[in-house]
Order: structure tokens, then C-alpha cells, then sequence
């Protein structure tokens, strides 16, 4: 069966300091992979996407970026954390038209 | 641009009664249809999908599909407590990308 990981669960940054989440998939092979990010009280919102290594599409501008450099394997970054970027952060994995499935998420505090 | 839209809540109904959860979209392209269910502070779970016109049960859950009328429904039956939690509705186009709903919370009253 497929599972996929996400940590950390829970992260405090300071204001300006890097960020590097990680999520993979097991189980599956040339998965779709997504990273959501949801303000409290708020919807999904699709920060990056991608169909296969190294391709990354960019839903939203922001100074967030994101790289697959293995299959499985699918990394959210940031140089420099701002206040806004604040909020829980989810990894999802698709077989291509197939269902949409979320990692545990980790909860983002920048302070 | 494509939306998806509930109403947010709360949708309070008693324990053992029908829970009726909507949504609609505006992408007439959209292909398949999800329902999640999400407790506060966990991701988000699936409970339900439908890709056809009509209904599609699965133990106390129904989801309902109306392409004419871009209207997608959840119904929940025999309502309980645990079922309390806000329900995304979720969309996906033909480019296998997934457009959320805000999420209706829902809360099951003992």
C-alpha cells in the first residue's frame, strides 16, 4: 500500500530564517505531488506541483520554492521566512487521474 | 478563474438526522468530484468521490452529482457526533489539478 510522510509535524521560525519541509511517497512510482499551504480558518491553497523529477510548476508568487529531486521525494524551501508565511503546510500524492491524498502536514509558526 | 464554493457554516444538526452538505463550481470542464473530511489541526481525509451524474452511496455517506446544475452534494446519514469536522469539496480539471471549496463545518449536537 502507498503512504507518504511529511515532517516536521510542528516548526517555530524566527522571522527571516530558512525553511526546508520534506515529504515522500512509498509504495508508488512517478506519483503527482502537490504542496498545499491552508491559513488558520482558511481553504487549500496550491503553492507547487509536480508531474515527474525536476519539474516544478508555481501556482501562487511568493517567495517559497520547491524542488523533486528524486521520484519520490518532494521538498518546500525558503531562504527567508516571513510572518505571512504562517500556516499549515500539506504534501499530497495523485497517480495521474486518480484520487488526491495528503501527508499528516506540519504546522508553520514564523514569530 | 475556477471556484469552488460551500457555504462555510456551522451546520449544526442533531445526532441521528441528515446532514446536507453543498457545493458548487464554475469549471464546466471539471472531470471528478471529492469530498474530504478534516478534524481540527489533522489533514485532510478522503470520504467520498464521484465522476458521473447521480448517486453514489458508500455505507452512511451519499454524494450527489449534477453537471448540468455544476452541483455536487454530500449527505450524511444517521448523523454522529465524531462526524463533526469541516468538509472540503474538492474539484479536478482535466490539467490534474485540484480546485478546494472553503469547507462547510459541520457540527453534530448529542
Amino acid at each position: 500500500s502507498q503512504t507518504i510522510h511529511q515532517w516536521p509535524a510542528t516548526l517555530v521560525q524566527p522571522v527571516g530564517s530558512p525553511l526546508s519541509l520534506e515529504c515522500t511517497v512509498e509504495g508508488t512510482s512517478n506519483p503527482n505531488l502537490y504542496w498545499y499551504r491552508q491559513a488558520a480558518g482558511r481553504g487549500l491553497q496550491l503553492l507547487f506541483y509536480s508531474v515527474g523529477i525536476g519539474q516544478i510548476s508555481s501556482e501562487v508568487p511568493q517567495n517559497l520554492s520547491a524542488s523533486r529531486p528524486q521520484d519520490r521525494q518532494f521538498i518546500l524551501s525558503s531562504k527567508k521566512l516571513l510572518l505571512s508565511d504562517s500556516g499549515f503546510y500539506l504534501c499530497a500524492w495523485m497517480r495521474p487521474n486518480e484520487k488526491l491524498f495528503f501527508g499528516s502536514g506540519t504546522q508553520l509558526s514564523v514569530l | 478563474q475556477k471556484e469552488v464554493e460551500q457555504n462555510s457554516g456551522p451546520l449544526s444538526v442533531p445526532e441521528g438526522a441528515i446532514a446536507s452538505l453543498n457545493c458548487t463550481y464554475s469549471d464546466r470542464g471539471s472531470q471528478s468530484f471529492f469530498w474530504y473530511r478534516q478534524y481540527s489541526g489533522k489533514s485532510p481525509e478522503l470520504i467520498m468521490f464521484i465522476y458521473s451524474n447521480g448517486d453514489k452511496e458508500d455505507g452512511r455517506f451519499t454524494a450527489q452529482l449534477n453537471k448540468a446544475s455544476q452541483y455536487v452534494s454530500l449527505l450524511i446519514r444517521d448523523s454522529q457526533p465524531s462526524d463533526s469536522a469541516t468538509y472540503l469539496c474538492a474539484v479536478r480539471d482535466y490539467g490534474q489539478n485540484f480546485v478546494f471549496g472553503p469547507g462547510t463545518r459541520l457540527s453534530v449536537l448529542p
